[in-house]
């Protein structure tokens, strides 16, 4: 079983809809999930950092975590033609290392 | 304030030629990270800085990878020989500290090509 999975998609939304994104991870000791954007030939970019159970909303975002069913999500809302990227999800089981996932590819729709 | 700073930004080298990446962390970050990305294995991390010193390098693959950073402000990764399976986008990364709640900052990236 890998550490972080992601869908790969591509998943695709119509412009204006929410755009749900999903994480699953194995390590049940990790602390803190981070969703970054990559668009195409660029570097990954950090969106939304989650810690605690719940909800955490930025703007059009909303990052969800829950650690009983290890699972972590990203909602963009309204989402955009420019929101179509790689989202990736990592997660820090300890300290220092990251592990992330393959990514999900999105495509809004115009 | 400038982000993490990468050079070059491509690189085009031959099969058996040596390769330098070189990174400049974000001024204050103590921690540095160096990734690999390809399509097939996706973001992997070939090791850690923890104040100029490194904690893990057990994703470098082989030998043939080397990192140093001599200061807080520069890093290098080194390829000899290179091969053609080496061909990938090399990230380097910094934090501000290696604490779980800590974000980390990408730099642009160099796209390494071996023919």
């Amino acid at each position: 079983q890998k550490e972080v999975e992601q869908n790969s998609g591509p998943l695709s939304v119509p412009e204006g809809a929410i755009a749900s994104l999903n994480c699953t991870y194995s390590d049940r000791v990790s602390q803190s999930f981070f969703w970054y954007r990559q668009y195409s030939g660029k570097s990954p970019e950090l969106i939304m950092s989650i810690y605690s159970n719940g909800d955490k909303e930025d703007g059009r975002f909303t990052a969800q975590l829950n650690k009983a069913s290890q699972y972590v999500s990203l909602l963009i809302r309204d989402s955009q033609p420019s929101d179509s990227a790689t989202y990736l999800c990592a997660v820090r089981p300890g300290t220092y290392k990251y592990i992330f996932g393959t990514g999900t590819r999105l495509k809004v729709l115009a | 304030d400038a982000g993490v700073i990468q050079s070059p930004r491509h690189e085009v080298t031959e099969m058996g030629q040596e390769v330098t990446l070189r990174c400049k962390p974000i001024s204050g970050h103590n921690s540095l990270f160096w990734y690999r990305q390809t399509m097939m294995r996706g973001l992997e991390l070939l090791i850690y800085f923890n104040n100029n010193v490194p904690i893990d390098d057990s994703g470098m693959p082989e030998d043939r990878f080397s990192a140093k950073m001599p200061n807080a402000s520069f890093s290098t990764l080194k390829i000899q020989p290179s091969e053609p399976r080496d061909s990938a986008v090399y990230f380097c990364a910094s934090s501000l500290r290696s604490d779980a709640y800590n974000e980390q900052f990408f730099g642009p990236g160099t796209r390494l090509t071996v023919l």
